[in-house]
């Protein structure tokens, strides 16, 4: 079944104690990307990935890093977590095609709900 | 989960009814548009896009209009059901199609 892993789902934490969300697909996609979600906000987007060993800042980086060190992984690292950070975060993978430099449609995993006491 | 829906507008349809979603997208240079549901508790799914070469598609039950002279994009639902209550999202994507960004979102709710 084609997906997007996310993990953990759930987690609580506290200020300043790393953390990292772990994402995989299994569909062979180059574009993958982190978003959080907040209430009045909508979806925004953390860091992207075009394919292995390139990453670049969305809208809303401070405070993440993120790695691409093979296709179907895109790990989002908070180093420092802070309250300002809890939220709903999702990755999301398309296919890229570079001959015409265009993404398709997203596929999302179910989210990761994280709290930062 | 719940908390999405929080703040956000809220379209209220009678089920078997029409509903008509909008969007105001804000980049002018932006050429290719999706519109996601997103479920409570679920990540958002692809329900239809839209390139700039087109006014106007259609899916099963589903019809997306792209109106660039204003920069606005509509969802519409056909014979609304009650699996359709879900917030609705527009996305737009610019030239390069790196950078998605997403609108604040729509919630459908369907009247049974």
């Amino acid at each position: 079944e084609a997906q997007v892993t996310q993990n953990p789902r759930y987690l609580i934490t506290v200020t300043g104690k790393k953390l990292t969300v772990t994402c995989s697909q299994n569909m062979n996609h180059e574009y993958m990307s982190w978003y959080r979600q907040d209430p009045g906000l909508g979806l925004r987007q953390i860091y992207y990935s075009m394919n292995v060993e390139v990453t670049d800042k969305g809208d809303v980086p401070e405070g993440y890093k993120v790695s691409r060190k093979e296709k179907r992984n895109f790990p989002l690292i908070l180093e420092s977590p802070s309250p300002n950070q809890t939220s709903l975060y999702f990755c999301a993978s398309s296919l890229f095609s570079p001959g015409t430099g265009k993404t398709g449609e997203l596929f999302f995993g179910e989210g990761s709900r994280l709290t930062v006491l | 989960g719940e908390s999405v829906g929080l703040h956000l507008p809220t379209l209220s349809v009678q089920e078997g009814d029409n509903s008509i979603i909008n969007c105001a997208y804000s980049n002018s240079a932006s050429d290719y548009f999706i519109w996601y549901k997103q479920e409570s508790g679920k990540g958002p799914q692809f329900i239809i896009d839209i390139r700039s070469n087109m006014d106007k598609r259609q899916g099963q039950r589903v019809t997306v209009l792209l109106n660039k002279t204003v920069k606005h994009l509509s969802l519409q639902i056909a014979a609304t059901q009650p699996g359709d209550s879900a917030v609705y999202f527009c996305a737009e994507t610019p030239g390069g199609y790196q950078k998605v960004t997403f609108g604040t979102g729509t919630k459908l709710q369907v009247i049974p």
